[in-house]
């Protein structure tokens, strides 16, 4: 039982490269969330999507890309890596929009 | 803007004890409500969630909803020294999005 799971776990990476952080489900859930965690400022929500080929942009969108091809993948990919990027993303999943969201194990990127 | 409020505490209680977390919305059409709790270096994982006005009790965890005065609180009864962590209140409104607090640390003593 996989559940929800996130690669890679820690990341180091320079200013100015491509990232992409990848989240894969195993329930056939239809929401996948992308969020980041910094230090005063929580979770906060950067894209999410509702099923394959739907997505939408949460509250801090800029500097990142999402895709969603198959219903068990929801990667995000930084096109240009900033320091502001550093922090831990977590992907979450959930059923349907008004259900539970499980969250992923996280990924560390710290952009230098 | 629509926050979600938390102490961020810490909140230290002694081992047996009652803690309690409180979480103010400002959303008055927020619709559900949610209670995560993450430790250090982990991702959040869910512990209660609750919809209607009232108490929902689950084992040593108890949330309280009062829609009229936009708070909701966890009361975790017989306190561990393994409670201890960040608890993450969330609060969804219309729609998908959950809003989530910034945490409440709470550091139970042996």
């Amino acid at each position: 039982d996989a559940g929800i799971t996130q690669s890679p776990r820690y990341k180091i990476t320079e200013t100015g490269r491509q990232v992409t952080l990848m989240c894969h489900q195993t329930w056939s859930h239809s929401y996948m969330f992308w969020y980041r965690q910094d230090l005063g400022h929580g979770l906060r929500l950067i894209y999410y999507s509702a099923a394959a080929d739907i997505t939408d942009k949460g509250e801090v969108p800029d500097g990142y890309v999402v895709s969603r091809s198959k219903t068990e993948n929801f990667p995000l990919t930084l096109e240009s890596a900033t320091r502001s990027q550093t922090s831990v993303y977590f992907c979450a999943s959930s059923q349907t929009s008004m259900e539970t969201q499980y969250f992923g194990p996280g990924t560390r990127l710290l952009v230098l | 803007q629509k926050e979600v409020e938390q102490n961020s505490g810490p909140l230290s209680v002694p081992e047996g004890a009652i803690a309690s977390l409180n979480c103010t919305y400002s959303d008055r059409g927020s619709q559900s409500f949610f209670w995560y709790r993450q430790y250090s270096g982990k991702s959040p994982e869910l512990i209660m969630f609750i919809y209607s006005n009232g108490d929902k009790e689950d084992g040593r965890f108890t949330a309280q909803l009062n829609k009229a005065s936009q708070y909701v609180s966890l009361l975790i009864r017989d306190s561990q020294p393994s409670d201890s962590a960040t608890y993450l209140c969330a609060v969804r409104m219309a729609g998908y999005a959950l809003n989530f607090g910034k945490g409440t640390s709470l550091l139970v003593t042996p």
